[in-house]
């Protein structure tokens, strides 16, 4: 257990619509990060959050969005949803020790029909 | 943009074959991570290595750091079915900036028994 909460665990949604993805952070980790893991693709990096602070932005669609709350959870907004979107969601964490590994959720996994 | 590449993209063996995967990046690397994702799991971290040519072993893993730090390699010695999934190296430009983790697409190992 990693201690990175993601939920739901799989999500099935029709185009169009608009979905919100969750995350707690392992307590006391201040970073948090949002992944896009489609089939056969690497990990991409969506967006980072310090201390409920944007701190860099990847390759993320101005359709999708994220926040992080004072508590330090963290959502991801996906909206008018397309085909390709379908993919595995994760979020990480890190930096509670002042390491830089990132402790990685149980993911999301979305689809979109 | 930090580049990072990774070979081979799947290597079948026979348990008992040894397994190498490569990971080579465009820029001087301040550090670099491996990390593991079974199928149907999340990526674990497994190791950072920080020092030009540093070595570090964990059991029949051995991770090897450039020299020149742009490029690291994960050996599995006399492979195991239970060393099934996708190894991803994670790669930090030495330019600084916020850290962010960026992945490489990762090596898939399957094992025949």
């Amino acid at each position: 257990d990693s201690g990175v909460t993601q939920t739901p665990k799989h999500l099935i949604t029709a185009t169009g619509q608009r979905v919100t993805l969750r995350c707690s952070p392992r307590s006391g980790d201040l970073s948090v990060y949002w992944y896009q893991q489609s089939l056969d693709q690497g990990l991409q990096f969506l967006i980072q959050y310090y201390n409920g602070e944007e701190r860099a932005k990847g390759n993320i669609l101005e359709r999708f969005s994220a926040q992080q709350f004072p508590d330090l959870h963290s959502e991801l907004n996906l909206s008018s949803l397309e085909l390709g979107d379908s993919a595995l969601y994760f979020c990480a964490s890190s930096g509670r020790t002042g390491n830089t590994e990132a402790f990685f959720g149980q993911g999301t996994r979305l689809t979109v029909v | 943009g930090q580049q990072v590449m990774q070979i081979p993209q799947y290597q079948h063996v026979q348990e008992g074959e040894d397994f190498t995967t490569y990971c080579n990046s465009s820029t001087t690397l301040s550090n670099i991570q491996w990390y593991k994702q079974r199928p149907g799991g999340h990526p674990v971290f497994l190791i950072q290595l920080v020092k030009s040519g540093e070595v570090k072993k964990q059991k029949r893993l051995t991770f090897q750091f450039g020299e020149a730090k742009k490029n690291s390699s994960l050996h599995i010695t006399a492979t195991q079915t239970t060393d099934v999934g996708t190894y991803f190296c994670a790669v930090h430009p030495l330019s600084g900036g916020s850290y962010i983790p960026t992945f490489g697409r990762g090596t898939s190992l399957i094992v025949h028994p």
